[in-house]
């Protein structure tokens, strides 16, 4: 069975780092894109980026670039995105997913992290 | 970036009725687009990608249509599971985007 399982949920204070990560099993990690995407409260859904694991080839939203860093470890199947510097906007709930490597749709969803950073 | 624009974004509606959401791109995206459904404090799941191909084990009163710039989803008989909320999604281009999402209440 094709799964994301995601790190549990984080409370943060405004300035810390942070990095949560989404660990894929039951298919070949190295040959999907996988990426993150962002759900602030009671709103829509936000594209950060996507990495290939199999070069490392990263593409992030202007929205999210020099914000957060998405990296892999191909040997551990394991996606992370990760912050520096957190700030109280950064509440939301993120999912990672996984995309074909030719044809961008998200066809398996990580289950959800809560990330909540008080100011 | 593509601009994804879904319509309504909210919708009344009583099992068994026949709905439409539409989502319109700001530039062509020829057929790349997939729709998405997110019932609350769950994640999102797959239901049409490339305008009009059906994920597997979605059921089949969920169709897509559309290319270009304008597309719809269409639930033939609404059924209870179907209240959530409805997101489109180009893939044309990098930044990938999302449309506002379509909320379908029970009427």
């Amino acid at each position: 069975e094709v799964q994301l399982v995601q790190s549990g949920a984080e409370v943060k204070n405004s300035g810390d780092s942070l990095k949560i990560s989404c660990k894929a099993s039951g298919y070949n990690f190295t040959s999907y894109w996988i990426g993150w995407v962002r759900q602030m409260p009671g709103k829509g859904l936000e594209w950060m980026g996507i990495i290939y694991p199999g070069d490392s080839d990263t593409r992030y939203s202007p929205s999210f670039q020099g914000r957060v860093i998405i990296s892999a470890d191909k040997s551990i199947s394991t996606a992370y995105l990760q912050w520096s510097s957190l700030k109280a906007s950064d509440t939301a709930i993120y999912y990672c997913a996984r995309y074909l490597r030719f044809s961008l749709y998200m066809d398996v969803w990580g289950q959800g992290t809560t990330v909540t950073v008080s100011s | 970036d593509i601009q994804m624009t879904q319509s309504p974004s909210t919708l009344s509606a009583s099992v068994g009725d026949r709905v439409t959401i539409t989502c319109r791109a700001s530039q062509t995206i020829s057929s790349w687009l997939a729709w998405y459904q997110q019932k609350p404090g769950k994640a999102p799941n797959l239901l049409i990608y490339k305008a009009s191909s059906l994920e597997s084990a979605v059921p089949s009163r969920f169709s897509g249509s559309g290319s270009g710039t304008e597309f719809t989803l269409t639930i033939s008989s609404l059924q209870p599971d179907d209240f959530a909320t409805y997101y489109c999604q180009q893939y044309n281009s990098y930044p990938l985007t999302f449309g506002g999402g379509t909320k379908v209440e029970i009427k």
